[in-house]
């Protein structure tokens, strides 16, 4: 079965550092990745996925990730930190087998609290 | 958010009652999704549809139903058998097809809080 590991329950950085929110995956087959991010009391906005190709992969509001097959991990960063990136990160593996309707299983959390 | 909307925002209910949370979508998805989460910890699959008139049974289904009668809408009941119902219980959509690498795509979730 698969699986998703955020071996943190809480990151924090100092403003204008650089954020890494840490992700190991467990999958049969090639990995299809997804982080999203969770501000207090709304859903889930996608921030980025990896599909195939380049393994640095860009997403939305300057956040990358980047996959690395022999660790088996697909970090979050961002260069450099704002006070509004402070929320709960998820990152989430899709099920390989195309029959499963792209159900996606989620790691349990990161929460990321930027310092002004 | 994008096209999905969830409702109620939060949501009472006392003990043997049965409650129904709504979830409509506008992205023309096919697939859609029901989550649970609780707090400290990560989403859990109730019960996912890919196509109308279909629906599985996710990792936590028992003391849930639901139905989906038409494309757009993907109500959730929260039965009198589900122990422990308390929770923020999120809906998602996502397109199928061919390229089903896509990622799913979540409303603004509903609170339900058991008196």
């Amino acid at each position: 079965a698969q699986s998703v590991a955020q071996p943190e329950d809480q990151v924090n950085v100092a403003e204008g550092n650089p954020l890494t929110v840490k992700c190991t995956y467990s999958v049969s087959g090639n990995p299809y990745l997804f982080w999203y991010v969770q501000y207090p009391n709304r859903g889930l906005q996608f921030l980025l996925k990896y599909i195939t190709g380049d393994n640095l992969v860009k997403g939305s509001y300057g956040f990358e990730a980047e996959f690395n097959k022999s660790q088996t991990s697909f970090h979050l960063k961002k260069p450099s930190a704002l006070v509004s990136d402070s929320a709960l990160y998820f990152c989430a593996v899709r099920e390989p087998i195309k029959a499963a309707g792209n159900k996606l299983t989620f790691g349990g959390g990161t929460r990321v609290l930027v310092k002004p | 958010d994008g096209g999905i909307t969830q409702s109620p925002k939060y949501l009472f209910r006392k003990e043997g009652q049965n409650v129904t949370l709504s979830c409509e979508q506008n992205l023309n998805h096919d697939a859609m999704y029901w989550y649970r989460q609780d707090p400290g910890q990560g989403l859990r699959l109730i019960y996912y549809s890919q196509i109308v008139n279909d629906f599985q049974k996710g990792d936590i289904a028992e003391g849930y139903s639901v139905s989906r009668e038409k494309k757009e809408s993907f109500p959730l009941t929260v039965t009198s058998a589900q122990k422990n119902p308390t929770a923020f219980y999120l809906c998602a959509s996502s397109p199928t097809g061919t390229s089903t690498y896509n990622e799913q795509f979540f409303g603004p979730g509903t609170r339900l809080t058991v008196l």
